[in-house]
Formats: C-alpha cells, structure tokens, sequence
C-alpha cells in the first residue's frame, strides 16, 4: 500500500518560515493536500491541488509538489499556526494520509 | 455554506456494530464532483481514512477496513450513513465526516465537527 512520511515534529520561531516535507514515491505524480488540525477542532483544509489555496486560508499558506515531496510552507509563522500538520493523497481509489507534523511555534 | 453534523452513540460494545449518521446541510449530496465519507482519528494517534460513497452508489473503501465497514448515502435526506461491524477497542476514535472533492485528488474541503466513539464494555 502507498505511504506519505511525514517527520513528527518541526519547530520554528515566530516570524520565520516553518517548511513540513511529505514523502511519497513519484508523489509529484499525484495531488497533495494539506489539512490543519488544532485540538478539538475539525482539520481544515489549507491547501489543494499541490499549490491552491481554499477560499479564507491566509496567504502566509504555499504548497510545492515535485518528485517525490510535497512541501507545505508557512511564511511569518504566527503563534495561531501551531497544530499538527497531515498530508494526503489519492492512490490506488484510496485516500491516504501523511503520519501528521506537530508544528511548534516558540 | 456547507454543513455536516455527525450524530449517534458515544458508547458501543466490543463486537456490536457502531452506526453513526452525517447529515448535510446547505448542499445537495446528490451535485455530481463530490463523494461523501469518513475519515477517524484514535486517541493520540493520526488520521485513518475509512472510505466514501457517492450519491451514484460509487464506494471506495479502506483495504484494512473494508470488511467490516459499509457506507450509505440517503439523497432524500441529504444523510451520509456509517457502519463498522464487529467493534473492538481499537475502533475507539473521533469519527469525522467530510466532503471529498471527485478527480482531484479527493481532497476533503468541509468536514463534521466530529463525534467520539468508545468501545467499551
């Protein structure tokens, strides 16, 4: 079964730039997504199709696919930016998702 | 705006059938581009797609999941339905229901707020 590897965890200080790397094989192939989540919330959608944006998601917010990464970029990281980060993908009529990236902003 | 709400028992026993129930609102579940599912997330730990239905019939279903799940689609009550039989502690999770996006990946772009589920005796 395909897998996406995220690394568990990145830090980063306010104001800086927090890049989160998802992995996959020939995943530049396929449609990242990337979702959100904040405790007790619902995930929230930040971006699609590898670089779009949905309607209301702040434009600090950027996503890159190539090869074999997806990328999600925050730039000016703000301290409402800390949550855990997943990514997604559809292979194989399934969804699958990244293992979540536990952002930290300090 | 789209809306879904998930609903059911908050407390099932080791190998009964959980059943919850999404109902949506503003937006027909039957406008083609969309597939309707579920996605879970155990306590602690990531989340765990568990498949999805079209208003067509269509189903897509998680491999590690699929014998024990059945998704249902009611287009006369805009109601997304969840099924997974023979329940263990394991399937103790928050089960979320989400809109996916058909052919582009199959992003989810709204979810339910979430209901949690304990497998409990």
């Amino acid at each position: 079964s395909y897998e996406l590897t995220q690394p568990p965890s990145v830090s980063v200080s306010p104001g800086q730039t927090a890049s989160i790397t998802c992995s996959g094989d020939k995943l530049g192939n396929k449609y990242a997504s990337w979702y959100q989540h904040q405790p007790g919330q619902s995930p929230v959608l930040v971006i699609y199709q590898d670089i779009k944006r949905p309607s209301g998601i702040p434009e600090r917010f950027s996503g890159s696919n190539s090869g074999n990464t997806a990328t999600l970029t925050i730039s000016g990281t703000q301290a409402m930016d800390e949550a855990d980060y997943y990514c997604q993908a559809w292979d194989s009529s399934t969804v699958v998702f990244g293992g979540g990236t536990k952002l930290t902003v300090l | 705006q789209v809306r879904l709400q998930e609903s059911g028992p908050g407390l099932v026993k080791p190998s009964e059938t959980l059943s919850l129930n999404c109902s949506v609102s503003g937006g027909s579940i039957s406008r083609s581009g969309y597939y309707w599912g579920w996605i879970r997330q155990p306590p602690g730990k990531g989340l765990e797609w568990i498949g999805i239905m079209s208003y067509s019939g269509s189903t897509y279903y998680n491999p590690s999941l699929k014998s024990r799940v059945t998704i249902s689609v009611d287009t006369s009550k805009n109601l997304v339905s969840l099924k997974l039989s023979s329940v263990t502690a394991a399937d103790t999770a928050v089960y979320y229901c989400a809109r996916h996006a058909d052919g582009s990946g199959n992003y989810q772009d709204y979810w339910g707020q979430g209901t949690l589920v304990t497998v409990s005796s």
